[in-house]
């Protein structure tokens, strides 16, 4: 497509469940980030791929959260045991290059509530 | 670690006028980039404008325009002949260019109306 997708647009869970956010980035960019967005708050990093692989981990709250890229494209943001504090909007973002000129595109988000 | 601040939660234009969106930044860092983003209703952030720290040069866009004061760790965002299409909130954003990470620092946001 010729934009970040994530599916779904909403999410609505109860406590305790296990919940999977998809996010498929624009074709050929090989950088991909996820964020999450508390209500008034800006985005908040919280994992980034470079290819496959997570270069940077550091922003995942616990290890109730876990990301994987698996092909280099298609990310799954994956939280186990879910509590209502992550209720928030998940964004995604891919890139072409790490460089000078580096713009991350943003999809329009998965609101994820959890009762 | 870098911080960004939006002192401002909201401001509010006349359809037609100019308004200008405040960002403050922390940072030991010499080389940096900075961003302005839109995140209208739809949730989906689009970037507005960007500015490479190490030019002294205001970057512009169209209707759009920073003023990028280094010294001051400054970035504001002035938005001339405001739209009712400017509505949203703004958010002012920050990134290393070192190896540190490709992350943005993204600050609290403002939420931008226009009166028609």
């Amino acid at each position: 497509g010729a934009g970040v997708s994530q599916t779904p647009s909403n999410k609505v869970t109860e406590k305790g469940k296990y919940v999977e956010l998809r996010c498929d980035p624009i074709s050929g960019h090989t950088a991909l980030y996820w964020y999450r967005q508390s209500l008034g708050q800006g985005p908040e990093f919280l994992i980034y791929f470079q290819g496959t692989g997570a270069a940077d981990d550091s922003g995942l709250p616990n290890d109730r959260f876990f990301a994987v890229r698996p092909e280099g494209s298609v990310s799954t943001l994956k939280i186990q045991r879910t509590e209502r504090g992550d209720s928030a909007v998940y964004l995604c973002a891919s890139s072409l290059i790490r460089g000078v000129m580096e713009t991350q595109y943003f999809g329009p988000g998965t609101r994820l509530l959890v009762l | 670690a870098q911080t960004v601040t939006q002192s401002q939660p909201e401001m509010s234009v006349q359809e037609a006028e100019t308004v200008t969106l405040s960002c403050t930044y922390d940072t030991s860092e010499s080389d940096y980039y900075l961003f302005w983003y839109k995140q209208p209703p739809s949730r989906q952030m689009i970037l507005v404008i960007r500015q490479e720290a190490y030019k002294q040069q205001n970057a512009t866009e169209n209707r759009f325009s920073v003023n990028f004061q280094k010294a001051a760790k400054s970035f504001s965002l002035k938005i001339s002949d405001s739209q009712l299409g400017d509505a949203a909130m703004y958010f002012c954003a920050y990134r290393s260019a070192g190896n540190a990470g490709n992350m943005l620092t993204f600050g609290g946001g403002t939420r931008l109306m226009v009166k028609p």
